[in-house]
């Protein structure tokens, strides 16, 4: 079973539709992350939950939203799509705690046309 | 988030020699250093989680050190193998993980 996993891992769609990136974990890991590939392939942190509750939100447009149903679901929702929003994003899981290691998923290259 | 560096950038190391990469972050409220290794096409996987300055961790011929005070980790890779190859990423953890961009090693056999 795929620790986490994120669905779909490509993602081609034109530019002001609306989309959603899924995360599950099956670890039973409290905390969950999205984090960005931009195109110098830095990996940006956008949100952190932890236990459904939202812990970090960095400077992310407020057209993504991420919601939590669950402690082992975190999904990306973004509204209007716009082509910088090309990119790959990398969904997270990790226990509570600084020295917890992360486990990513592998990853949804989105591409807006 | 955290400023990470790490240096440098891409470095080609022949097969059996030893080779070694730099991350710096900022010294204080220093929480944890996470070091990963990120595969073509994979996601990253935790190598270390190092917490204590001096302290050195070791997975086969892979080996990290850290220094808290002066805000540094070195990763050393021992009789290097095209196995090897991958991009290794450092990471500050201060409530959350702030990634450097990484060091492409790639091994020739």
């Amino acid at each position: 079973d795929t620790a986490v996993s994120q669905t779909p891992k490509y993602l081609v769609t034109q530019m002001g539709n609306d989309k959603s990136i899924k995360c599950e974990q099956n670890l039973g890991h409290d905390t969950m992350y999205w984090y960005k590939q931009d195109s110098k392939k830095f990996l940006k942190i956008m949100f952190s939950y932890n236990n459904k509750e939202l812990i970090i939100n960095e400077t992310v447009p407020n057209r993504f939203s991420p919601k939590s149903p669950d402690k082992a679901h975190l999904n990306l929702h973004i509204n209007s799509l716009e082509l910088g929003d090309s990119a790959v994003y990398f969904c997270a899981s990790s226990q509570d705690g600084q020295e917890a290691e992360a486990f990513f998923g592998q990853g949804t290259r989105l591409t807006v046309v | 988030i955290l400023n990470v560096e790490q240096s440098p950038q891409s470095l080609h190391v022949q097969e059996g020699d030893s080779t070694n990469f730099t991350c710096s972050f900022p010294s204080s409220n220093f929480y944890a250093l996470h070091w990963y290794r990120w595969e073509t096409a994979k996601s990253p996987e935790a190598l270390f989680v190092m917490t204590l300055s001096g302290d050195e961790k070791k997975k086969g011929r892979i080996s990290a050190t850290l220094n808290t005070k002066e805000g540094y980790s070195y990763l050393y890779i021992k009789g290097s193998q095209p196995e090897d190859s991958a991009t290794y990423l450092c990471a500050a953890n201060d409530y959350k993980l702030s990634f450097g961009a990484g060091t492409t090693v790639t091994v020739r056999a």
